[in-house]
């Protein structure tokens, strides 16, 4: 079964310091993995699409990699801000068929709380 | 600003009512996606249109439908509505149906409550 588990649930965190989010997926066969931005209450934000070959992708403070060996993800913020307190969305998205949006399959996110 | 409309920002019914939730693209975008957020859960892709057509279908319940004009604007009818089916309900678009690697531009989202 296509499952993506993001952990830890929630993190609490002091302004400044740095953190690290991880996706574990188990969907086949893999396209790309997208980490998203929600702010409470409004849309999700792309941060960073990653295919099968790229292994790290960097958007500001914000770097993620990808394993597709072990089918792990993880998102690095440095120097977080206040402004960074939000939920971080994993998605994998299966092979494309004809044309439909191939399957994006969500992870249920991490919370994250940057606190001065 | 995503340039991703939804209309409307709130939205308060009772059982057993029927709504219509309304959805702006980005201009050039043909692509549209419907998505339900339950509280404290992950979103859950309900149905994509592409150009008009139906093109994926999601967890999209029987008492649900959409469907996206010919101006491309799509609209998600909710009826017989149950507690349960009390969400936020984002709105995406692409640029194109396929492939997947095309961004999702999310709009603000739609809070209904069902009393």
């Amino acid at each position: 079964k296509n499952q993506v588990e993001q952990s830890p649930q929630s993190l609490i965190i002091l302004e400044g310091k740095n953190c690290t989010l991880q996706c574990n997926y188990t969907v086949s066969p893999f396209s790309n993995l997208r980490w998203y931005k929600q702010d409470t209450g409004r849309g999700p934000v792309s941060l960073t699409i990653m295919t099968f070959s790229e292994n790290t992708k960097s958007n500001g403070r914000y770097t993620a990699t990808l394993d597709a060996d072990t089918k792990q993800s993880s998102l690095h913020i440095t120097a977080s801000q206040l402004s960074d307190s939000a939920s971080y969305i994993c998605v994998v998205s299966a092979a494309n068929y004809g044309g439909s949006q191939g399957n994006l399959i969500f992870g249920k996110g991490t919370k994250l709380s940057v606190k001065p | 600003d995503s340039g991703v409309t939804q209309t409307p920002k709130h939205l308060i019914t009772a059982t057993g009512q029927r709504v219509t939730l309304r959805c702006s693209p980005r201009s050039g975008d043909l692509s549209v996606y419907w998505y339900q957020q339950s509280l404290d859960q992950g979103l859950q892709f309900l149905i994509q249109y592409y150009n008009g057509e139906e093109r994926a279908k999601g967890n999209i319940l029987e008492r649900f439908s959409a469907q996206q004009f010919p101006d491309l604007h799509s609209e998600l009818n909710l009826s017989s509505l149950e507690l349960g089916d009390s969400a936020l309900y984002f709105c995406a678009s692409s640029v194109e149906g396929a492939p997947p690697y095309n961004e999702q531009f999310f709009g603000p989202g739609t809070r209904l409550t069902v009393l």
